[in-house]
């Protein structure tokens, strides 16, 4: 079936650093990515969108970009902080009615 | 109204109990979504209303899930006859527009089974 997944389990960085997380998707038809942070015990946070008609937009920090061709996004953090420590998923939706997430990316920040 | 509120953040029962959660969406969203997520996973789709419509319903709800939204304002979720394969944290979402643009997460109702 349809399928979002990471490539990295875990990343550590060291604080200052920029983080850059990796997701490749399989379904073709998709429209819309969202990029979620998660932290212990609370539930999906959103970080960044973007739908399939662009390829990169940027938010305080973070950037996202889409690879349609190759069927592949990512995430950029600049400057990482200790706060940005955290399980990162993408997901995905084609229609906008539910959303297919990955399996997650645990993001360690070093002091 | 400050989110998606979830209602018990923790639930321990022995197998073969039935539990309910319930989810308080952003009060002007239309539409509520359930997910559950396992250790180590992203959430998976169960189920989803518009109003007090259920429209869809993943393979993943089985008989013995039920979800309901009668009045199109909070939701429950019932798990009859719980396995140790039902402990999972289950989650609540809720959005305004046609579609996840929008989409707001609350935190979860963590169910273990015994």
């Amino acid at each position: 079936g349809e399928s979002v997944g990471l490539h990295l389990p875990t990343l550590s960085v060291q604080e200052g650093d920029n983080s850059i997380i990796n997701c490749a998707y399989s379904n073709s038809a998709s429209d819309y990515f969202i990029w979620y942070k998660q932290e212990s015990g609370k539930g999906p946070q959103f970080i960044i969108d973007i739908r399939s008609n662009m390829d990169k937009r940027q938010g305080q920090r973070v950037t996202v970009l889409l690879n349609k061709t190759v069927k592949h996004l990512s995430l950029q953090i600049a400057a990482t902080q200790p706060g940005d420590s955290a399980v990162y998923f993408c997901a995905e939706t084609s229609g906008g009615n539910k959303l297919t997430f990955g399996t997650g990316t645990q993001l360690k920040v070093e002091l | 109204d400050t989110g998606v509120s979830q209602d018990p953040r923790h639930k321990i029962t022995k197998r073969g109990q039935n539990v309910t959660f319930r989810c308080d969406p952003i009060s002007e969203h239309n539409r509520l979504y359930w997910y559950r997520q396992t250790l180590g996973q992203g959430p998976e789709f169960l189920t989803y209303f518009q109003n007090e419509a259920q429209l869809e319903k993943s393979r993943l709800l089985s008989d013995r899930f039920s979800a309901e939204r009668p009045k199109g304002s909070f939701s429950t979720l019932e798990i009859q006859r719980t396995e140790q394969g039902d402990s999972a944290m289950y989650l609540c979402a809720s959005s305004s527009a046609t579609g996840v643009y929008g989409y707001t997460f609350g935190s979860g109702t963590r169910l273990t089974v015994v």
